[in-house]
């Protein structure tokens, strides 16, 4: 089975950075991929995982832990417009579909 | 972003009506999904097309209906809904290059409303 866990809500300060964790549980595994969401709109990508370590793309980072099932995700010097739901999401072997998690909704304060 | 495109954006409809959802996509893209986005839930995968061939079906109920003309539009038609089924519906596709990296583009989704 899958199973994608990631926290629900978190609230952070603008000008700091957060972390979102996210764990899974899936047969098979082919690559991590993070998506932004904000409210009313569609997904949109944001970075891919498939091999151990981190990926950095500005002011945002995705690290893997394939042995662990494990990845998150770093936004540094957080804006009020980072306020979004954040998907983890996995690409099971042999497969090119997503199974995503819940999302956890990031609410950036003043 | 208008690589995927929705329409309706907002759909009120009775539980006896039949409509139709649209999407298309100008992204040169092989494979085309339909996904179900609830409230506290994580985005649910319906449907599946490659190349404009139904690959999956996730046990959706026959209240649900897609169609895939061309690689390009797919749509999804409904029929007899109950006020369960009101969400957000998205559509994505991606290029089903054969790749590691089949990332996928997301329309901005259909709010229904099932009365």
């Amino acid at each position: 089975g899958q199973n994608i866990d990631q926290p629900t809500e978190m609230t952070a300060t603008e000008g700091a950075i957060v972390q979102i964790n996210c764990t899974y549980q899936t047969s098979g595994f082919n690559g991590l991929f993070w998506y932004q969401q904000h409210a009313g709109e569609a997904p949109t990508f944001l970075s891919y995982n498939v091999l151990d370590g981190l990926e950095e793309k500005g002011r945002f980072s995705s690290f893997l832990s394939r042995s662990k099932g494990y990845s998150y995700l770093l936004l540094k010097e957080l804006q009020m417009k980072d306020s979004a739901s954040y998907l983890c999401a996995v690409n099971g072997a042999g497969s090119y579909q997503l199974t995503f998690g819940k999302g956890t909704k990031l609410s950036v304060i003043p | 972003e208008t690589g995927v495109t929705q329409t309706p954006r907002h759909l009120v409809m009775g539980m006896t009506n039949k409509k139709s959802l649209k999407c298309e996509q100008h992204l040169g893209h092989n494979a085309m999904y339909w996904y179900k986005q609830s409230a506290k839930k994580p985005l649910e995968l319906m449907f599946v097309y490659n190349f404009k061939e139904q690959t999956e079906n996730n046990s959706v109920p026959s209240r649900f209906s897609p169609e895939c003309p061309n690689s390009s539009h797919l749509f999804l038609h409904l029929h007899t809904l109950q006020p369960e089924d009101s969400a957000l519906y998205l559509c994505a596709s991606s290029p089903l290059g054969g790749g590691d990296q089949e990332t996928q583009y997301f329309g901005p989704g259909t709010r229904l409303l099932v009365l």
